[in-house]
Order: structure tokens, then C-alpha cells, then sequence
């Protein structure tokens, strides 16, 4: 079955970068997902990679896929107060269904 | 602008009284999902739609029904809701296949059953 598995909270302080992981069970997911959410909002898609890369940057994030661990990270550099939210991890079980992890809240201390 | 919305936002019942929760999108996307999102469990899947007339069970279906008569509105209908139905619910939408690369989620409407 699907099972996504992240670390629950975060605490970094202002200016330092912050690495959130994630490991997932189904090798075949096709993409994996970094969803934000922020308090009182819905999901908003941060980043996702492609299951071929090892690696994606898109301005301060970074996501490293370890396919052969099923081991998935995001970093953010530069932690801003604005980061602080929900980060969740979902694999792509097929075209119509996202598995997700139980979130991990992050929290940026001045 | 491009939207999911749901109505109620919030929203406090009592234990059997039927209750619909509204979801519409403006982006003539095919696929359209329901979530419910629980502390420490992340998001489940209820119920989702491929296009009109076509819906399927999520991870947890119990309890939930939608229906899908129309491209922009996907509806999550509980027919006698219970106290373990209190959740933060959240409809999502996409364009169909892609891997739901770009689905778009509501801002979520917050129930608690009494």
C-alpha cells in the first residue's frame, strides 16, 4: 500500500535553512510533491520532481530524490518568517490519486 | 481568476442531519477530489471524479456521497453525519492525467459534528 512518512515539526530560527524529509513506499510513483499550507488556507503546490531526477532547484528550494532509499527532502535556504506553515510530501499513486504525509509544521523563530 | 471555491467555510451540525458541502471550479477542469485532513494523518482521499457522471472511491468513503452532474461542481453530501466526520475538508481540482500536476485546492471548510 502507499505509505508517506515525514517528521511532524520544524523549529529554525530566521536566516538559517531548513531541510523537511520525507520517505514514500511506492516506487513507482511517477512524481513527488511538495505542497505549503499556510494557517487558514488550503494547499498550494511549492515544488514537485519528476521520479527520474535526483535533484530540483527553483530559487531557495532544493529537492533531492533518492529513488533507492524512496527518501525525499526539501530545503529552503534563507528561512524567512513568511515559511512558516504546513509542508506536506505526496507521491503520485497514478493519474487520479495523490498519497500524502501528515504534514510537517514548520515554525521560523526570530 | 482561477478558483476553487467550497461553502460553507465553517460549519457546526448535530449528529444525523443531512448536510452538503458546495464545491465549484471556474477552470473547466476534468478531474475534481475531495480530502479530508485530520492532525497526524496528513490529507485522505474521500471520493473523486474523472469527469461528469464519473466518480470513484478515495481512501476513505464511509459515511460520503458526491455526485458529479455538472463539469464546475462536485458536491460532498453526508446523509446522517456522525462525530468522527469532523474534519477539515478540502476539494481540490485538476485537468485530467498529468499526474494532477496542477490541482488546484479550496480554501477548505471546517465541520465538527456534535
Amino acid at each position: 500500500g502507499e505509505d508517506v512518512e515525514q517528521s511532524l515539526f520544524l523549529s529554525v530560527r530566521e536566516g538559517d535553512s531548513s531541510v523537511i524529509n520525507c520517505t514514500y513506499t511506492d516506487s513507482s510513483s511517477t512524481y513527488l510533491y511538495w505542497y505549503k499550507q499556510e494557517p487558514g488556507a488550503g494547499l498550494q503546490l511549492l515544488t514537485y520532481i519528476f521520479s527520474n531526477m535526483d535533484m530540483k532547484q527553483d530559487q531557495r528550494l532544493t529537492v533531492l530524490l533518492n529513488k533507492k532509499d524512496k527518501h525525499l527532502s526539501l530545503r529552503i535556504a534563507d528561512t524567512q518568517t513568511g515559511d512558516s506553515a504546513i509542508y506536506f510530501c505526496a507521491e503520485s499513486i497514478n493519474d487520479y490519486k495523490l498519497s500524502f504525509g501528515a504534514g510537517t509544521t514548520v515554525t521560523v523563530r526570530a | 481568476e482561477a478558483q476553487v471555491t467550497q461553502n460553507p467555510r465553517y460549519l457546526i451540525t448535530v449528529t444525523g442531519k443531512k448536510l452538503t458541502v458546495t464545491c465549484s471550479q471556474n477552470m473547466n477542469h476534468e478531474y475534481m477530489s475531495w480530502y479530508r485532513q485530520d492532525p497526524g494523518l496528513g490529507l485522505r482521499q474521500i471520493y473523486y471524479s474523472m469527469n461528469v457522471e464519473v466518480t470513484d472511491k478515495g481512501d476513505v468513503p464511509e459515511g460520503y456521497k458526491v455526485s458529479r452532474k455538472e463539469k464546475r461542481n462536485f458536491p460532498l453530501i453526508l446523509e446522517s453525519p456522525s462525530p468522527n466526520q469532523t474534519s477539515l475538508y478540502f476539494c481540490a481540482s485538476s485537468k485530467a492525467g498529468a499526474s494532477l500536476l496542477e490541482q488546484y485546492f479550496g480554501p477548505g471548510t471546517r465541520l465538527t459534528v456534535t
